[in-house]
């Protein structure tokens, strides 16, 4: 079955500097992957997807992730913190395997921006 | 464009009422799913429907129902409210996995006393 760990709960990071949120999955087949962002009490919006074309993905606000699949990785990054991007980010993982289709959410990395 | 859109925003039950979250999408998407939201746990999937007719459970099934007569709507039905079920639920609907991302709703906040 497939899986999502999200390796951090909290990452804090000045403005200006860069953002590394980790994601590892497990998947049994050639998985998707996305990146969705929720800001305080909002609903959830997507910032990328991985669904087995190039392995950088580009998404909105500066992000991009590397899709690895020696390393079942999937991290997301930005080089430069903005106070805008404080939220909670959840990598989500979805395949076919063995007849299912489900969606599957990580537990979230909370990201705070330091003035 | 209205998307997926979830009643009620918000609800308070009391234990062992029941009550239906509706969901509707008019996206024409094949795939429809409900998740609810705790702290610290992301969201864990409820049920989930391929199309019409067609549903089964997710992570954290165990106290509601759901049914999928028509591609646009996906009800989530809690029989008998407990405490536990206290949450935020969001409904989303894809094209399906390996092809779409998934699209939300706004949610809705649940509060069972």
């Amino acid at each position: 079955a497939q899986s999502v760990t999200q390796l951090d709960s909290h990452v804090s990071v000045s403005e200006g500097t860069p953002v590394l949120l980790r994601c590892n999955y497990s998947s049994s087949y050639s998985p998707s992957l996305f990146w969705y962002v929720q800001h305080p009490n909002k609903g959830l919006q997507l910032l990328l997807k991985y669904t087995s074309a190039a392995t950088l993905v580009k998404g909105i606000n500066g992000f991009e992730a590397e899709f690895k699949k020696s390393e079942t990785s999937f991290h997301l990054t930005k080089p430069s913190a903005h106070m805008s991007d404080a939220a909670e980010y959840f990598c989500v993982v979805s395949d076919r395997a063995s007849g299912t289709y489900k969606y599957i959410f990580g537990t979230g990395t909370r990201l705070k921006v330091l003035a | 464009n209205a998307g997926v859109t979830q009643t009620p925003k918000f609800q308070v039950l009391k234990t062992g009422q029941s009550m239906t979250l509706q969901c509707a999408q008019d996206m024409n998407h094949e795939y429809m799913s409900w998740y609810r939201q705790d702290p610290g746990m992301g969201l864990r999937l409820i049920h989930y429907s391929v199309g019409a007719g067609i549903t089964d459970q997710g992570e954290v099934p165990n106290g509601y129902n759901v049914s999928r007569s028509t591609t646009e709507d996906f009800p989530l039905r809690l029989l008998s409210a407990a405490p536990s079920q206290t949450s935020v639920y969001f409904c989303a609907s894809s094209r399906g996995p390996n092809t779409g991302e998934l699209f939300f709703g706004e949610g809705s906040r649940l509060t069972v006393l």
